[in-house]
């Protein structure tokens, strides 16, 4: 069974510092995506950042990148200066290309220091 | 630029009422998937449909159906609603070509 595991509840950082939340998977497919979500106070899911299995470069979004160890089943999402709108929780996500479905994680939810 | 819109955004019901949520997916995109939130928990596939079809299916009640229509908008229908099924129920939708799947602001549901 494919699960997506999330071992920081929550974590804190202060304003303008860097974090990094931590997201490991099990899986038996080769082929999938990974993903992170923002779902702030108002509950909105909103889509981070996203990876492709097949790809090595680790993807980037501005503040946002991911640390992806394929081998070691492990997808970490960086945030450089971190900024008082970044407050919420974060799914870490995954689906195969094959079904349509995305398995979330438990979430990590992020404070931010001023 | 167009997101996924739901309505109703608030909703409240009696026990053993039915329930219809709508989605409307983002323009030109094929695939429509919903999704339930209970307090505290990570949101659970329901159901997915490709081209009005059914794609894929979840942990969703046998009470619970839905449909995607030819305008690719999409209802999910909840009958004999228990205190269990309140939580916030999220449409998301994607272009087959480019995967990424939008949310919606989803649809709170309080059975009472």
């Amino acid at each position: 069974a494919q699960t997506v595991t999330q071992s920081q509840p929550e974590m804190s950082v202060q304003e303008a510092e860097t974090v990094t939340l931590s997201c490991t998977y099990d899986t038996s497919e080769s082929d999938y995506y990974l993903f992170w979500y923002k779902q702030p106070p108002s509950r909105q899911m909103i889509l981070v950042i996203r990876q492709e299995a097949y790809k090595q470069q680790n993807a980037t979004e501005n503040r946002f990148s991911v640390n992806f160890q394929k081998a070691a089943k492990s997808f970490s999402l960086k945030i450089s200066d971190s900024q008082l709108g970044d407050a919420a929780m974060y799914f870490c996500a995954y689906r195969t290309y094959r079904d349509d479905k995305i398995i979330f994680g438990k979430g990590t939810r992020l404070h931010i220091l001023p | 630029a167009a997101g996924v819109i739901q309505s109703p955004r608030h909703l409240i019901k009696e026990k053993r009422e039915t329930a219809t949520l709508k989605c409307y997916p983002i323009p030109r995109h094929d695939t429509v998937y919903w999704y339930q939130q209970g307090p505290g928990q990570d949101p659970q596939f329901l159901i997915s449909f490709y081209e009005k079809m059914q794609s894929d299916k979840g942990s969703i009640p046998d009470r619970f159906s839905a449909q995607q229509f030819s305008d690719y908008h999409s209802e999910l229908n909840m009958s004999s609603l228990e205190l269990g099924d309140s939580a916030l129920y999220f449409c998301a939708s994607s272009s087959r070509q480019f995967e990424k799947a939008f949310f919606g602001q989803g649809t709170r549901l309080t059975v009472v």
